[in-house]
């Protein structure tokens, strides 16, 4: 089984439309991220949390809201959906430490907004 | 603020042959660097990391060093597989402030290797 596990893999929706993407791990480790990625632009931040009662916006939060239900679980919503959302978006996680810990990525989820 | 910048891609190789995929980063202090390496529909994996100057991180025959005094961390190789065919993303994450813990990567170079 996947360590960090993204649903759904592929999503297809319309603009307008609220969705939610979610992200599972069994690593046990207190960070999680959510970042996007585009042709080009390499992948971009988008909401980490560190530990369950802190949500920190990154560098491209507008239009997205977060939720960190548990230590294991931190789902990404788009409220009303654009398609200039339309990219692949991946969940990761990492232990606490310095900034030598490693992020571990999920599969990643391809959204596509029409 | 805190950047990184990879060679342009793609890198198209022939297998055997040597590879470099060069990265250099801006930083206000003393970063921690990673390569992270992406195969078709996967997430990315890391590759190999540093976490202070002149450290040497190598995996599966892939190595870079941490050179502070050109703020590089050149991805190299050599002998490529067409099993190296992938995307690779060079990658920072800062020691303090607001950036703490947070990576910062670059726009990624695809790699083709040829049989």
């Amino acid at each position: 089984d996947a360590d960090v596990t993204q649903t759904p893999r592929n999503r297809i929706t319309k603009t307008g439309k609220r969705i939610m993407l979610e992200c599972s791990q069994t690593k046990g480790h207190d960070r999680m991220y959510w970042y996007r990625q585009d042709p080009g632009l390499g992948l971009r931040l988008i909401y980490y949390s560190f530990d369950v009662k802190d949500i920190n916006k990154g560098e491209i939060s507008d239009g997205y809201s977060v939720s960190r239900q548990a230590q294991a679980k931190f789902s990404l919503s788009l409220e009303s959906a654009i398609p200039n959302q339309t990219a692949l978006y991946f969940c990761a996680t990492s232990a606490r430490g310095g900034t030598g810990q490693p992020q571990h990525f999920g599969d990643g989820t391809r959204l596509s907004i029409l | 603020g805190d950047s990184v910048t990879q060679m342009e891609g793609p890198v198209t190789l022939s297998e055997e042959a040597f590879l470099t995929i060069n990265c250099t980063y801006t930083a206000t202090g003393y970063p921690s660097l990673f390569w992270y390496v992406q195969y078709p529909g996967e997430g990315l994996q890391l590759l190999l990391k540093a976490t202070k100057a002149d450290d040497k991180g190598s995996n599966k025959g892939f190595e870079a060093t941490y050179r502070k005094e050109t703020t590089s961390f050149h991805l190299e190789k050599g002998s490529v597989q067409v099993s190296d065919s992938a995307v690779y993303f060079c990658a920072l994450s800062m020691t303090g402030g607001t950036s703490y813990g947070k990576l910062t990567f670059g726009q990624g170079t695809i790699l083709t290797v040829h049989p």
